[in-house]
């Protein structure tokens, strides 16, 4: 039973243009969403999060909003840039326990 | 500082072997995660420790994995006997307080079972 969900397994996206990346959750008790991102053969690294009092934070190129009644948050990257190219992993916690929970990743390449 | 450093980074075993995976998480952090990567469920998470003491194992998928933290800066995960299905990517990651707010993951251990 996956609780967060990111459907969209890949994207491709023009350098310069906007991306963003979907993920949705069921567990309404997550109090906390987390954006992180990996490069092959290497570990996932943390990129932006927000907490569930707020539906937007903003770093640099990188946006986070929260839907908390549509239990769906996205992440744009504005503009896009080639070495954006990764696999970005949404992550929620909260709930009955404070473990992180991740989606399946969504595999974003940005073309020059 | 070093990061979280796990090893091997890479093990070929034949099924039925046993793999043990290790893993030091960052000086200071007290809260240690096994996750694994697989192509239909994304990142998995295993076991997490607090402390050193297990609080979470539902993760864990059957009784041939096993995961020990005898101390604050090691770790292992256990599979035994190994199978196919168990080829993935493990990794080991590390926080400072169980909330898991921001962990930070180690390079992760590609198995392979054939």
């Amino acid at each position: 039973d996956q609780q967060v969900k990111q459907n969209s397994p890949s994207l491709s996206v023009q350098e310069g243009r906007i991306s963003i990346l979907n993920c949705d959750y069921t567990n309404s008790m997550f109090d906390y969403f987390l954006w992180y991102k990996k490069y092959p053969a290497e570990g996932p690294t943390f990129l932006i999060s927000i907490s569930s009092i707020k539906d937007k934070n903003e770093d640099g190129r990188f946006t986070v909003f929260l839907n908390k009644s549509a239990k769906h948050l996205s992440l744009h990257i504005v503009p896009s840039q080639p070495g954006d190219s990764a696999v970005y992993f949404c992550a929620a916690r909260g709930g009955a326990t404070n473990k992180l929970i991740f989606g399946t990743g969504t595999l974003l390449a940005v073309q020059p | 500082d070093a990061g979280v450093i796990q090893s091997p980074r890479h093990e070929v075993t034949e099924m039925g072997q046993e793999v043990t995976l290790r893993c030091k998480p960052i000086s200071g952090h007290n809260s240690l995660f096994w996750y694994r990567q697989t192509m239909m469920r994304g990142l998995e998470l295993l076991i997490y420790f607090n402390n050193n003491v297990p609080i979470d194992d539902s993760g864990m998928p059957e009784d041939r994995f096993s995961a020990k933290m005898p101390n604050a800066s090691f770790s292992t995960l256990k599979i035994q006997p190994s199978e196919p299905r168990d080829s993935a990517v493990y990794f080991c990651a590390s926080s400072r307080d169980s909330s898991g707010n921001t962990i930070y993951f180690g390079e992760g251990s590609w198995l392979t079972v054939v």
